[in-house]
């Protein structure tokens, strides 16, 4: 199946750093990939929609200058995470569908993100 | 109103025997799309079964099966044969319309816990 992976797998930083986190897909090209978060016991919520050469679609209620999305070609999207603060400590995970294929969305492993 | 609803937070089974994963959905699009996922403790998301709101028959894949009742709104997943490995948290998910760019919007999850 298609494989979609995150870079970096989990990742701990000061308050006030930016943290940017790669989403790939590995074999196939990806008009538009996902961004979800993830807090502990929780459902996964749609942060933005990435759109390869334009802006990202963002949801109620996330701060496009917070969460910045870039999605430079057709199988990289990068969520930059700027002046982390503890709560934006979370599991951030990333999807996307091939084009042409059966209708499953592959999600990346995802990243977690500790902000001390 | 909520879109996906899964109205069970935590099941337990035993080992060898079948579970429901009871889910509901709310949409007005003709068109659409509905997912199971499972999500182990180590975080990434699997995708299980698919059932398109056009498809005449339940989705099967393998141990997982579908209970499709459109006039109910309910995409209940049927795990047969209950194993240990099948302990983890159950997603549901929908996306309305068929296009590749719409987004996946997630039940609040059940956690399985199979017995042995």
């Amino acid at each position: 199946g298609a494989v979609v992976s995150q870079h970096p797998s989990w990742v701990i930083c000061k308050s006030g750093t930016s943290v940017k986190i790669e989403c790939r897909s590995l074999d196939f090209q990806a008009t538009t990939m996902f961004w979800y978060r993830q807090f502990p016991k929780q459902s996964l919520m749609l942060m933005a929609t990435s759109n390869e050469g334009s802006k990202a679609t963002y949801e109620q209620g996330v701060e496009k200058d917070k969460f910045l999305i870039n999605h430079a070609s057709l199988t990289l999207s990068t969520l930059t995470v700027t002046s982390a603060h503890p709560e934006d400590s979370s599991f951030y995970i990333c999807s996307a569908r091939p084009s042409g294929s059966r209708n499953e969305q592959f999600f990346g492993p995802g990243t977690r993100l500790t902000v001390l | 109103a909520q879109k996906i609803t899964q109205t069970q937070p935590g099941m337990f089974v035993q080992e060898k025997e079948a579970v429901t994963l009871d889910c509901t959905y709310d949409t007005s699009d003709p068109s659409y799309g509905l997912f199971w996922y499972k999500q182990p403790s180590s975080g990434e998301m699997i995708f299980l079964i698919y059932q398109g709101s056009y498809d005449q028959q339940n989705a099967t894949e393998g141990r997982y099966s579908l209970n499709f009742q459109k006039a109910r709104k309910s995409a209940n997943l049927v795990i047969s044969a209950s194993q240990l490995g099948d302990s983890a948290m159950y997603f549901c998910a929908m996306r309305e319309g068929h296009n590749a760019g719409n987004m996946l919007t997630f039940g609040g999850g059940t956690r399985l816990m199979v017995k042995p």
